[in-house]
């Protein structure tokens, strides 16, 4: 298997536009979560999807974030309008079931000017 | 609720010496334990985890940890560190609760190896 592929791997975009960070989930696995990673607040669970569903988005910072899981091997998190505080690697990961291993993909480095 | 506690965000060993990362958690429930390992640039591997059964878990690259209830640690160790280990490491505690999963990670600890 090719592991859960995130795209872009790194972005680069002005304050105020709308960024799109893609996940293609192991093939099999029915969660999805989306992670943020700072120096300063380490990493954060953002949103998970069971089945495509969305269960726990507590962790989404604010309204400009969203997410959608529209099948099995495809998920979104789109920023709008981007601000500078936002530049983070955001990772994705995906399981077989709950409570158990999670696996990551490769990260997007945002970086919003 | 659920946290850990990784004691020491950065550690340094010489090469061929004991490594130790310390982890500390809290869960109402008995937790499923976690130990990934991040290279730069890279997202998160899993090193190993426990679940139920034995409490000495062995995972990839040499290293092994041991989940002990009385004292909430699942401390990390390797008894000969290599430079390719240097990384930083996450641990983490799946709690359960009706109707919600999340698995809640420490902060990392930095480990370095001085040749």
């Amino acid at each position: 298997d090719a592991g859960v592929i995130q795209s872009p791997r790194h972005e680069v975009t002005e304050m105020g536009q709308e960024v799109t960070l893609r996940c293609k989930p192991i093939s099999g696995h029915d969660y999805l979560f989306w992670y943020r990673q700072t120096m300063m607040r380490g990493l954060e669970l953002l949103i998970y999807f069971n089945n495509n569903v969305p269960i726990d988005d507590s962790g989404m910072p604010e309204d400009r974030f969203s997410a959608k899981m529209p099948n099995a091997s495809f998920s979104t998190l789109k920023i709008q309008p981007s601000e500078p505080r936002d530049s983070a690697v955001y990772f994705c990961a995906s399981s077989s079931s709950r409570r158990e291993t999670q696996y990551f993909g490769p990260g997007t480095r945002l970086l919003v000017l | 609720a659920q946290s850990v506690t990784q004691l020491g965000s950065h550690v340094s060993v010489s090469e061929g010496a004991l490594v130790l990362l310390r982890c500390n958690y809290s869960s109402s429930v008995p937790p499923y334990l976690f130990w990934y390992v991040q290279y730069p640039n890279q997202g998160l591997q899993l090193l190993l985890k426990y679940t139920t059964g034995a409490t000495l878990v062995k995972g990839i690259n040499g290293f092994e940890a041991e989940f002990k209830k009385s004292e909430t640690s699942f401390h990390l160790t390797k008894p000969s560190a290599h430079m390719s280990d240097a990384a930083e490491y996450f641990c983490a505690v799946a709690g359960s609760g009706a109707g919600s999963y999340q698995l809640t990670f420490g902060k990392g600890t930095k480990l370095s190896v001085i040749p």
